[in-house]
């Protein structure tokens, strides 16, 4: 069964302090995997998409790597405004061509002053 | 429009009563998704359109769920007599492809949904 594990579940960090968030994955086989951003009250926003191991991507203070088994969300020199929930997701092959997203928990990050 | 648009935004409903949500995803996009999310949890699969098809289905959670797309726009999730269990958030995603491929185009964008609380 394919399965998303995001962790921890909740993070603290005083603003300056650099930390990953982590989300390991059992799937069948992996068509993409995705990173979105969460506030309260809103939708998923998109942040990352990666297809294969080993693979990174950047975008200000956020950078998402894959390995085989799981993926990092390294946030560097966070600030008040990155607190928000993080999401992990991977593509399935699901009914029909397109496939449907399976989402970890996601893991609750607070930024303070 | 520049996102998903769903309304209403909040929906609260008695028990029983029925109701139904509305989604107007990105001009153009091919494929739709209905997701629920629990309180405190991530978002659950509920069921996939490619323009006017219903392709899957298999995430709906009873035979009290119905999602419809007729015209390969605008969707509505209807749930009749609803149940306590049933409170969550709805989100709505759109894509612009209709097959995975490599890249970004399987990027699904989501709408704000809506809040059911039944009370």
């Amino acid at each position: 069964e394919d399965q998303v594990t995001q962790s921890p579940e909740a993070l603290r960090l005083q603003e300056g302090e650099s930390s990953s968030l982590n989300c390991s994955y059992t799937v069948s086989g992996l068509r993409g995997l995705f990173w979105y951003r969460q506030d309260p009250g809103k939708g998923p926003e998109f942040l990352f998409t990666l297809y294969s191991a080993g693979e990174e991507k950047e975008k200000e203070r956020l950078k998402a790597t894959l390995t085989k088994k799981e993926s990092f969300l390294h946030i560097t020199a966070p600030k008040p405004e990155d607190s928000a929930t993080y999401l992990c997701a991977v593509l399935t092959q699901g009914g029909g061509s397109q496939g449907n997203l399976i989402f970890g928990k996601g893991t609750k990050l607070s930024v303070k002053p | 429009g520049a996102g998903v648009s769903q309304s209403p935004r909040y929906k609260v409903a008695k028990r029983g009563q029925d109701v139904a949500l509305r989604c107007d995803p990105i001009s153009g996009h091919v494929s739709l998704f209905w997701y629920q999310q629990a309180l405190g949890q991530g978002p659950e699969f509920l069921t996939y359109f490619q323009n006017e098809a219903q392709l899957d289905k298999s995430g709906l959670p009873s035979d009290r769920f119905f999602a419809e797309r007729p015209e390969g726009s605008v969707s509505t999730l209807k749930i009749q007599r609803t149940q306590q269990e049933d409170s969550a958030v709805y989100l709505c995603a759109s894509s612009k492809r209709a097959r995975v491929v490599q890249g970004d185009k399987n990027i699904q964008y989501f709408g704000a949904g809506t809040r059911l609380s039944v009370l």
